[in-house]
């Protein structure tokens, strides 16, 4: 069935190192990815989504490109903030039951070290 | 302001008891939805709302029961809560691709 993997629960990094978090998803249909970010007690907020027109979104520094080929959506930023700190989801629009949902992965939680 | 509004923040209650959570988006959207984030911060949809219809979850027990009056509102309410029932409810409302979330209810079981 259709699904979405973060293959990582924990990345802790040293701020000003470039950051990837992995996202992998199974789809029937041509996927809408998501990453969302949840900084602690909030609610979780929309960072990036993937564009139909192959553009690649970015925003506050990261961005994603999604690539059919492998069935990734991976989050990349080139330096690491100790803001950044904080648990991110990756998600995907599914069709389930006749309606549109939003499935999310595990979760990453990053943290980001002096 | 334009969002989705929770309340409580928090509640703690005893095993057996019943609770309901509110929720109201001042968005505008069609459909709601509440999810369940665990322990683990595993995030699983229980229940969305559109025009009337509801999808139910169905891993989600009976003692669960959504509650609309109208497109703005989607309460939850829990009958004979169990201590597995201790998480975040994390309400959200949508339209097309934009989905909004609340800042949650904590739920603590004792």
């Amino acid at each position: 069935g259709d699904s979405v993997t973060q293959t990582e629960g924990l990345v802790t990094l040293t701020e000003g190192l470039p950051v990837m978090l992995n996202c992998t998803y199974q789809s029937t249909y041509s996927p809408f990815l998501f990453w969302y970010v949840q900084h602690l007690n909030e609610a979780p907020k929309l960072l990036l989504k993937s564009f139909t027109d192959n553009k690649r979104p970015e925003h506050q520094g990261f961005h994603a490109t999604l690539h059919k080929s492998s069935s990734s959506f991976h989050l990349q930023k080139s330096s690491a903030q100790l803001s950044d700190s904080a648990l991110y989801y990756c998600a995907s629009l599914m069709n389930t039951e006749g309606a549109d949902r939003l499935t999310f992965g595990k979760g990453t939680q990053l943290i980001i070290q002096p | 302001e334009t969002a989705v509004f929770q309340t409580p923040n928090y509640h703690v209650t005893q095993v057996g008891n019943e609770v309901s959570f509110n929720c109201k988006q001042t968005l505008g959207h069609d459909t709601m939805y509440w999810y369940k984030q665990d322990s683990k911060k595993l995030l699983k949809i229980m229940f969305s709302y559109n025009n009337k219809q509801l999808i139910v979850n169905e891993t989600v027990p009976r003692r669960f029961s959504p509650q609309s009056s109208d497109k703005a509102h989607l309460n939850l309410r829990i009958k004979s809560v169990e201590p597995e029932d201790s998480a975040v409810y994390l309400c959200a409302s949508s339209q097309g691709t934009d989905y909004t979330f609340g800042s949650g209810t904590r739920l603590l079981v004792i």
